[in-house]
């Protein structure tokens, strides 16, 4: 069975742009969490979406927001960049409830 | 301003020894924990997990070790090789579904 997948792996952006990551779950998993990890931060829940529904959300500001569609798929988008977004944004898919189960990131550095 | 990183504690091993990793967690309302393991430029990998009507959990040369009394989750792994060097982090549910917190990580660094 074929992992969690995130594109793009990599991602350059300069402060005040935003930008949409995508995240396709491990088949059968209905469940998507979005985590952010940086060094300062260690890693921090961003929220997580079950059958297109956001059903938690952790503290961070309305600039990050998220959707999912209704193959589990799911894209997260951050507007008006900072520097401080620079981070490695993560994935998870899980079913219902359970182990969560990590894709490989994508990296963004905010210049 | 300059940040500053976490220091995520270490653990050096020699290669064939046992090594334990420790995690205090939060929230008395966790019915749920699970330990990761993170590679350089990887996502963070499923190791194992343990629910919180278990006090042990064992799997291939890895044990969990739950003590809800004071909240303390450990990770034995049994003859540690080098390509169990990574960091190591805990992680619970808070009781709140998909929402997982995890600690800070701790820096297992496995010597030939």
């Amino acid at each position: 069975k074929a992992g969690v997948t995130q594109t793009p792996r990599y991602l350059i952006k300069t402060r005040g742009q935003q930008v949409t990551l995508s995240c396709s779950p491990i088949s059968g998993h209905r469940s998507v969490s979005w985590y952010q990890q940086t060094p300062g931060q260690g890693l921090q829940f961003l929220f997580e979406y079950f059958s297109e529904t956001q059903r938690n959300k952790g503290n961070f500001p309305g600039r990050f927001s998220g959707r999912q569609f209704s193959n589990s798929r799911s894209e997260m988008n951050v507007s008006t960049l900072e520097l401080g977004d620079s981070a490695l944004y993560l994935c998870a898919s899980s079913k219902q409830e359970g182990t969560q189960y990590f894709g490989p990131g994508t990296r963004l550095t905010v210049l | 301003g300059e940040s500053v990183g976490l220091h995520l504690p270490t653990l050096s091993v020699q290669e064939g020894d046992n090594s334990i990793i420790n995690c205090a967690y939060s929230n008395s309302a966790s019915d749920y924990f699970i330990w990761y393991k993170q590679e350089s430029g990887k996502g963070p990998q499923f190791i194992i997990d343990i629910r919180s009507n278990m006090d042990k959990r064992q799997g291939q040369r890895v044990t969990v070790l739950l003590n809800k009394t004071v909240k303390h989750l450990s990770l034995q792994i049994a003859a540690t090789q080098p390509g169990d060097s990574a960091v190591y982090f805990c992680a619970e549910n808070g009781n709140q579904g998909g929402k997982l917190i995890f600690g800070q990580g701790t820096e297992l660094s496995v010597k030939p």
